[in-house]
């Protein structure tokens, strides 16, 4: 089955930098992944997406790369502020199904 | 559209008693996801429905655990008997697999089992 690593496990920024989670997917049929914010006590929630025939997709301060051939996709978060502070999941999905990666704690400091 | 909704929010039972944990997904949505979620093993899926048909259960953990989906709009979650280590928030998720691929997640039930 798919396989799906998150790194880094968690992350501290100060407000206004750029944050990057990287992710590693193993499945080369994975055709579709989004990443999720999770606010403490939250249900995940959507914030971005990209398919397997796009490389790069652009939301405001967030965007999404994606490298086939490497199978790895890294989500940017540029300008950052307070409230984007959250736990950051990706997921690939194989089979119709979707695989976590175990999440970053991303913290923006003030 | 209410979103997900899941029921109860929150449950406290003792060992081995029986837990039923419930979702109504969204409406016209398709596809239905259990998902468990710990800080040890991070989100689980544990079981995924496709038009009411349960399609992969290989993340259920043991045979204490069992899923339903009698119909388009309701599923159900069960835990018999209850051990401690299945204390986690239970999330519940849907789509519309011929739409998008995006999961749409419930509030999450926390289940604590003493």
């Amino acid at each position: 089955g798919e396989n799906v690593e998150q790194h880094p496990s968690t992350l501290s920024v100060q407000e206004g930098d750029s944050a990057v989670i990287k992710c590693t997917y193993s499945d080369s049929a994975s055709n579709y992944f989004p990443w999720y914010k999770q606010e403490l006590g939250k249900r995940p929630q959507l914030i971005i997406d990209i398919r397997s025939n796009v490389g790069e997709k652009k939301d405001q301060r967030i965007a999404v790369t994606l490298n086939k051939t490497a199978k790895h996709f890294s989500l940017h978060i540029t300008e950052t502020q307070p409230e984007d502070s959250a736990v950051y999941f990706c997921a690939a999905r194989g089979s119709g199904q979707l695989t976590f990666g175990s999440g970053t704690q991303l913290t923006v400091l003030p | 559209d209410a979103g997900v909704i899941q029921s109860p929010r929150h449950e406290v039972t003792e060992m081995g008693q029986e837990v039923t944990l419930r979702c109504k997904p969204i409406s016209g949505h398709n596809s239905l996801f259990w998902y468990r979620q710990t800080m040890m093993r991070g989100l689980e899926l544990l079981i995924y429905f496709n038009n009411n048909v349960p399609i992969d259960d290989s993340g259920m953990p043991e045979d204490r655990f069992s899923a339903k989906m009698p119909n388009a709009s309701f599923s159900t979650l069960k835990i018999q008997p209850s051990e401690p280590r299945d204390s986690a928030v239970y999330f519940c998720a849907s789509s519309s697999q011929t739409i998008s691929y995006e999961q749409y997640f419930g509030p999450g039930t926390r289940l604590t089992v003493t």
